[in-house]
């Protein structure tokens, strides 16, 4: 079982819908999670951290962690087509950052 | 602020050679980050800096590869000799405190003839 498991897609939606990520982790000694997007040849951009469960909000995204069933989630709002990228899911346990292999996400005008 | 600097961009060279890849980060983080990126393997953690001392370095990969932090502003990855096999995309990234919100630099995409 890889340690961040993510659909590496693509998933495409219509613009103006919810996209929704999902990720599953392994090490349940994770102790923090992140988003990042990356654009194709570009480096990853960092647009989400979560610490605890629940949900948090910033703008058109909400992540939510729930650390017992060891998934952590990004919904992307009113999607654009300028969000379509790679979204890379992250976690950190005891100086170690694991990355997921990323899910493609398009958004279709 | 101009974020984290990596150079070269781009870089070339033939198996045996030695590849330097450098990485200014961003002014008043104080922990570095080397990762490396492949189709295969996706972003892989090399190795980890904070306050120019090497954290972990358990993600690099053999003996031919090596990184310094000589001090706040300035870090290498070195790989000697180079092979194939090294061809990817490294990047560098910085954060203010420990491994939290990491700001990556542009990249290195090193290609290993």
């Amino acid at each position: 079982q890889k340690e961040v498991e993510q659909n590496s897609g693509p998933l495409s939606v219509p613009e103006g819908a919810i996209a929704s990520l999902n990720c599953t982790y392994s090490d349940r000694g994770s102790q923090s999670f992140f988003w990042y997007r990356q654009y194709s040849g570009k480096s990853p951009e960092l647009i989400m951290s979560i610490y605890s469960n629940g949900d948090k909000e910033d703008g058109r995204f909400t992540a939510q962690l729930n650390k017992a069933s060891q998934y952590v989630s990004l919904l992307i709002r009113d999607s654009q087509p300028s969000d379509s990228a790679t979204y890379l899911c992250a976690l950190y346990n005891n100086n170690d950052m694991r990355f997921g292999a990323g899910t493609r996400l398009t958004v279709k005008p | 602020d101009a974020g984290v600097i990596q150079s070269p961009r781009h870089e070339v060279t033939e198996m045996g050679q030695e590849v330097t890849l450098r990485c200014k980060p961003i002014s008043g983080h104080n922990s570095l980050f080397w990762y490396r990126q492949t189709m295969m393997r996706g972003l892989e953690l090399l190795i980890y800096f904070n306050n120019n001392v090497p954290i972990d370095d358990s993600g690099m990969p053999e003996d031919r590869f090596s990184a310094k932090m000589p001090n706040a502003s300035f870090s290498t990855l070195k790989i000697q000799p180079s092979e194939p096999r090294d061809s990817a995309v490294y990047f560098c990234a910085s954060s203010y405190t420990g491994i939290n919100e990491q700001f990556f630099g542009p990249g290195t995409r090193l290609t290993v003839l």
